[in-house]
């Protein structure tokens, strides 16, 4: 089955503790994307990468931390830099930048205590 | 701030009826896209215009894009109690910078 992953579904953290949110892809595509979204509002974009060892802050990198060792992962860190990190987190991949749909994994919603 | 602007925020409708939401945006795009989201879950791509289509049609879904105005429009014809979804416009620039709109809450009712 190709598609985009993420895991865990739900997380609970308590406050000061950094986590790390996993994003798995075996879509073969180049370029992937975080993004928060808050209770009935759009996505913000965190970071996204248009290839492995490359990417780019979004509109809300505060405090969030990327790596992109392999092309089909894309982990994000939420730190504790981060005020409010509580939100639901989205992931998503696509061919390349720009052109192309993107595809999402089914979020993980985190709540820190 | 976000590009994408959707309007309405919400749009109740019953069966059979037609639903159109509007998306305004800011700068110049590449591409606007249109997808779909059903509580709690991840985003579903519906469709793509570039730049330079003015139209574009798939199944029961009609989106129009007008650069001069920076809006488009997305009709759902023949709605369904499945179509109940948030409905989200995003933007990308030539940079590959995509951006959401805060989306439009359809709800359709048997």
């Amino acid at each position: 089955d190709g598609g985009i992953t993420q895991s865990p579904k739900y997380l609970f953290r308590k406050e000061g503790q950094n986590v790390t949110l996993s994003c798995e892809q075996n879509l073969n595509h180049d370029a992937m994307y975080w993004y928060r979204q808050d209770p009935g509002q759009g996505l913000r974009l965190i970071y996204y990468s248009q290839i492995v060892n490359d990417f780019q802050k979004g509109d809300i990198a505060e405090g969030y931390s990327v790596s992109r060792e392999k092309k089909e992962s894309f982990p994000l860190t939420v730190t504790s830099a981060q005020k409010n990190p509580t939100a639901f987190y989205l992931c998503a991949s696509s061919i390349r930048l720009v052109y192309n749909e993107q595809f999402f994994g089914p979020g993980t919603r985190l709540t820190v205590l | 701030s976000q590009q994408g602007e959707e309007d309405p925020q919400a749009l109740s409708i019953q069966e059979g009826e037609n639903a159109t939401m509007n998306c305004s945006y800011k700068t110049s795009i590449n591409n606007l896209q249109w997808y779909r989201q059903n509580s709690g879950r991840g985003l579903v791509h519906l469709i793509l215009i570039r730049s330079n289509e003015r139209e574009k049609h798939s199944g029961r879904l009609r989106v129009t894009l007008d650069t001069s105005k920076k809006s488009s429009s997305l009709l759902i014809t023949a709605s369904r109690a499945a179509d109940t979804a948030s409905y989200f416009c995003a933007t990308a620039d030539s940079w590959g910078k995509f951006q959401f709109g805060a989306g439009t809450q359809v709800v359709v009712t048997p």
